[in-house]
This record gives structure tokens, sequence and C-alpha cells, in this order.
């Protein structure tokens, strides 16, 4: 699978958006962006996948560049709830999630 | 909707105890997996099981570590004898099929803490 590359932190002001930036280079034809966010002491939590088209959900959208080597997560209206660590993983279907360190986000007042 | 089941959330022993984590997937689902959570190694994947049998096991650090899964809606990961090293946080996630692009869906995890 195709790996990723985040920042290791961002910082983000309630209420406004938060786009979160991904670069998979080495993405194949067959590989889905995933992401998930993991709150402090939860499970991960899944959030949101595409393939090439833009896709938006109840908690975000993503969008993936036209050649898909890399993708952003928005966050619309950022709470303070939506403190986490933000990870984007590829991968083809079959294949394993495999979590790098993501993005530590944190939503201030 | 149920989501994935851990039990127990926490346990604390001494080294040298049998220690058992349990998982329920979601009803469903025929892929499950084992993940292990360190501050040094990040979430590692130690095993995984398709239709209840374990399909990657190259994950699981040593011997001492071993899984099952009886049936669709359990799964068990025992580490035997315990050591202090093995103090991790441990998910369990699963999905509707492993060749699926549906995403996994994760427990909260059980907090190990061996003495």
């Amino acid at each position: 699978d195709a790996k990723t590359t985040q920042p290791p932190s961002m910082d983000c002001a309630e209420g406004r958006a938060a786009n979160l930036p991904c670069n998979h280079s080495t993405i194949s034809g067959n590989e889905y962006v995933y992401w998930y966010r993991q709150i402090h002491s939860q499970g991960p939590q899944y959030i949101i996948h595409g393939l090439k088209n833009n896709e938006t959900n109840e908690m975000a959208s993503l969008i993936i560049t036209e050649d898909r080597k890399s993708s952003t997560l928005i966050l619309p209206h950022a709470t303070l709830r939506d403190t986490a660590v933000y990870y984007c993983i590829v991968k083809s279907a079959g294949n394993k999630l495999t979590f790098g360190g993501g993005t530590r986000v944190l939503v201030k007042p | 909707d149920a989501g994935v089941i851990q039990s127990p959330r926490h346990e604390v022993t001494e080294m040298g105890q049998e220690v058992t984590l349990r998982c329920k997937p979601i009803s469903g689902h025929n892929s499950l997996f084992w993940y292990r959570q360190t501050m040094m190694r990040g979430l590692e994947l130690l095993i995984y099981f398709n239709n209840n049998v374990p399909i990657d096991d190259s994950g699981m650090p040593e011997d001492r570590f071993s899984a099952k899964m009886p049936n669709a809606s359990f799964s068990t990961l025992k580490i035997q004898p315990s050591e202090p090293r093995d103090s991790a946080v441990y998910f369990c996630a699963s999905i509707t099929d492993r060749d699926s692009n549906q995403p996994q869906h994760f427990g909260d995890g059980t907090r190990l803490s061996i003495l």
C-alpha cells in the first residue's frame, strides 16, 4: 500500500473550517484514501473515504486532486470536540490498514 | 446499532499472569482485526481473521500471544505469560468483508497494564 505524508500537528480556530492535507504520491489506481480520527482514549473513528471523486458526508468533505497524489480532509465548522489525531491511510481492497503518525489537530476557542 | 464491543475496558495484572482480551464484532461482519497501540510504535496490526479463519498473524509479536475466533461473533486475544512490555491499548475492528472497500470499525479498546 502507498505511504502517506501528513503534517505532525496543526491548530484550528473553533467555528472555522479545518483543512487537513495528505500527500500520497505513490498511490496506485485501485487504492482508496481513508480518513480516521482518534480522540484521546477512544478507538479510531472512521470519517470518510474515496477513490477519485470528491466525497462529502455528515462529518467532513474529502477533496482528492485529479492526479490523486494528494487529498484534503475538510471539517467545515470545527468544534472543540474535533480535537484529535487525524490519520490519512491509502489502501486497496483486501489489504491491511497501516496507520502512520497522523496529524494532531487542536481546535482552539 | 451496536458497534464493536471489547472487554474488559481496563486490565491491570502482574507479570507472568495470563491475560485474555475479548471482542464482539459488528453483527454481519465477517472479518476481524486485532491492533495494538503504544506511544513508541503507534497502531500496529497484530492479526486478522476472515470467516473465523486466521489469515495473517505476521504482526503477532511472539509465541506468548495467541488469538482465536471460535465463531462469527466472538474473538479472544490471549497473552501468556504477560510481561510489562505488553502494556498497551489493544483494539479490535471489524469489516463486512476483507475484500470490501468499506471501512473498518473499531471498538474502544482494552487498556492493559502489566506490573
